[in-house]
Order: structure tokens, then C-alpha cells, then sequence
């Protein structure tokens, strides 16, 4: 199975802030069509995830441009800016390259 | 609008089963496979399986095969997962979600909550 490996597993940030959160994976999740399917998802209290990132960089519908993702093969990173207060939470990476689809631990993010 | 409905939360006695429901509405049904993903308390998420209703394939994380059933009706466009000989350790909640065929999940249900207690 694919593992993936978040960091940090939570962190706190003032508004209007920017925060970056790490995502790698023990193998490379490019697939053998060549698109990288790593997608990053934001759960908020008490709501199911809801998908921001899909394909290593494209925002899903809605999401807002101040979340931006990056990366390649096994290293991924998602960026928030100009942190507002909705944006608290757990993010996850997922993996669609392989089964199993696997997830990250999770990062919680909190607010100063 | 896309929207998954997930039943209500469960309070089942160890060793029943339980089976729970997602149903589709705002797109059309047997054009996505619909997944389904377990998140145990305070816990991160987990892929239980796959069901694809056009052609009623399914696949297993082989850690739920034997625990997990998934089926669909095409007829009301609903899916289901029925879990088997429950244990405290299937106490959790239980998420249908629809997946593009880009490797990611962009429509999630509400969640079931399944408490096993006696």
C-alpha cells in the first residue's frame, strides 16, 4: 500500500497568514496514463471533507486561489495565504494513483 | 446540484450487521463509481471499497474484505454497505463519496455513525 506521510500534524496561525503543509508518499504517484492523482481535502468540525485540490494542483470548483498546491512524483505541498477563519480544520492528501487509496494522518490547523 | 444522503447513525448490538444507504441525486448515477471510506474516532480516513453501479463491480481494501458488502440499486440510484459481525472496532463513521475518474473524491455524504455496544 501507498503510504502517506503529512507534516506537521497541526499548526496554528494568525489571520491573514500563510501556512504550508507537507505531503509525501512512499511511492511515486504518478500513473502509468502520467497524471498524478494527489488530492488535498479540508475537514471541517463536525462536516464531512470536502475536496479543495485535485491533481496535484488544479482547485476544485469554489476553492478559493488562496489555496494552491504543488509538487511531483513523491513530494506535494499544499499552501494557504491570508488565512480567514473558516479555513480551520484537518487537511488531508489522498492518493488515486494505486489501490488501496490511502490517505495522509491528517494536519489540524488552528488559529491564533 | 450534486448531493449524497446518507442514512441515519446506528446503535447496533457486537456480532450483528448493519447496512446503511447513500442516495445519488444531480447527476446521473452509473456514471461515477461511488466509494466508500471509514474514519474511527479522532481518527484519520480509511478506504473501505468501491462499488461501480453501471456494471455492479466492486473492489476491496483487503483489510474490509469480509467485513464490507457493497451494493447499488440503479433503479432509486442508492448505494449500500452492509458490515458484518460487528466489533467495537467498527465503531466509526462511515462516508459514501463520489468518485471522478481524475483519482479523487469530489462529493462526500453526510456520514452514518455506527456505534456497536451492547
Amino acid at each position: 500500500d501507498v503510504v502517506m506521510t503529512q507534516t506537521p500534524v497541526s499548526l496554528s496561525v494568525s489571520l491573514g497568514g500563510q501556512v504550508s503543509i507537507s505531503c509525501r508518499s512512499s511511492q511515486s504517484l504518478v500513473h502509468n496514463n502520467g497524471n498524478t492523482y494527489l488530492s488535498w481535502y479540508l475537514q471541517k468540525p463536525g462536516q464531512s471533507p470536502q475536496l479543495l485540490i485535485y491533481k496535484v494542483s488544479n482547485r476544485f470548483s469554489g476553492i478559493s486561489d488562496r489555496f494552491s498546491g504543488s509538487g511531483s512524483g513523491t513530494d506535494f505541498t499544499l499552501k494557504i495565504s491570508r488565512v480567514e477563519p473558516d479555513d480551520l480544520g484537518v487537511y488531508y492528501c489522498g492518493q488515486g494513483t494505486q489501490y488501496p487509496l490511502t490517505f495522509g494522518s491528517g494536519t489540524k490547523l488552528e488559529i491564533k | 446540484e450534486v448531493k449524497l444522503q446518507q442514512s441515519g447513525d446506528e446503535l447496533v448490538r457486537p456480532g450483528a450487521s448493519v447496512k446503511m444507504s447513500c442516495k445519488a441525486s444531480g447527476y446521473t448515477f452509473t456514471d461515477y463509481a461511488m466509494h466508500w471510506v471509514k474514519q474511527s474516532p479522532g481518527q484519520g480516513l480509511e478506504w473501505i471499497g468501491t462499488i461501480i453501479p453501471l456494471i455492479d463491480t466492486t473492489s476491496y481494501n483487503q483489510k474490509f474484505k469480509g467485513k464490507a458488502t457493497l451494493t447499488a440499486d440503479k433503479s432509486s440510484n442508492t448505494a449500500y454497505m452492509e458490515l458484518s459481525r460487528l466489533t467495537s472496532e467498527d465503531s466509526a463513521v462511515y462516508y459514501c463519496a463520489r468518485f471522478w475518474g481524475g483519482g479523487y473524491f469530489d462529493y462526500w455524504g453526510q456520514g452514518v455513525m455506527v456505534t456497536v455496544s451492547s
